[in-house]
């Protein structure tokens, strides 16, 4: 069964570096999706892409975040300057035309 | 704000019971109503995806009704297994792509 691929699983970083997660989303999907969820509070939505453009962001998702389709297979969120409370599971997740949402199984991101 | 509350929090059952959980989740402007079942360090694996009024769907044990009219969905298990042992999120789409999730339940089945 085709699967979104997430790496890295496990990504420590230093308050005010930047970040890169990257995502493998299925092949013939067209929405790609993140999401976060902070330890102990609910999965979020954080930004929909669609066309090679943004279709919809949350408030979470303000000038720090910033999220690419650079090559038509990745699917990547960049975090420019870490704060702490970036600190979450980070999720992606593709759809096709219809209601099949295929989540990744994260990128847990620590900042220290 | 959209809020997607889900009850129990948690809930322990002995191998065999039945059991069910509860979603509810604003009654306007509904679109779908998405379960998942999430395993430590998985995907959230996709169960069921509602989107009519009185819907029940099955999938093995596991089944759901929904009710959009006010707003709630119920997860039920027949006769849990341990490796039913799994948070379930229920997650409200209503006019927009994204998705609003619950908490979670988190069941554990003891053998």
């Amino acid at each position: 069964e085709p699967e979104v691929t997430q790496t890295p699983s496990h990504q420590v970083t230093q308050m005010g570096q930047e970040v890169i997660l990257r995502c493998v989303p299925i092949s013939n999907h067209l929405y790609f999706y993140w999401y976060r969820q902070i330890l102990g509070q609910k999965v979020e939505f954080l930004v929909s892409f669609y066309n090679n453009e943004i279709s919809e962001k949350s408030e979470i998702f303000d000038d720090q975040f910033s999220v690419e389709r650079p090559d038509g297979s990745n699917f990547t969120l960049k975090i420019r300057s870490t704060k702490l409370e970036d600190s979450a599971m980070y999720f992606c997740a593709s759809k096709d035309r219809y209601y099949g949402y295929t989540f990744g199984s994260g990128t847990r991101l620590t900042v220290v | 704000i959209l809020n997607v509350e889900q009850s129990p929090q948690s809930l322990h059952v002995q191998e065999g019971d039945s059991t069910n959980f509860t979603c509810s989740f604003p009654s306007s402007n509904f679109y779908a109503l998405h379960w998942y079942r999430w395993e430590t360090a998985k995907s959230p694996e996709a169960l069921f995806v509602m989107t009519l009024n009185g819907d029940e769907k099955k999938k093995g044990r596991i089944s759901a009704t929904l009710n959009t009219k006010e707003g709630y969905s119920y997860l039920y298990i027949k006769g849990s297994q341990p490796e039913d042992s799994a948070t379930y999120l229920c997650a409200f789409m209503g006019g927009s792509e994204k998705l609003v999730f619950g908490k979670g339940t988190k069941l554990t089945v003891n053998p």
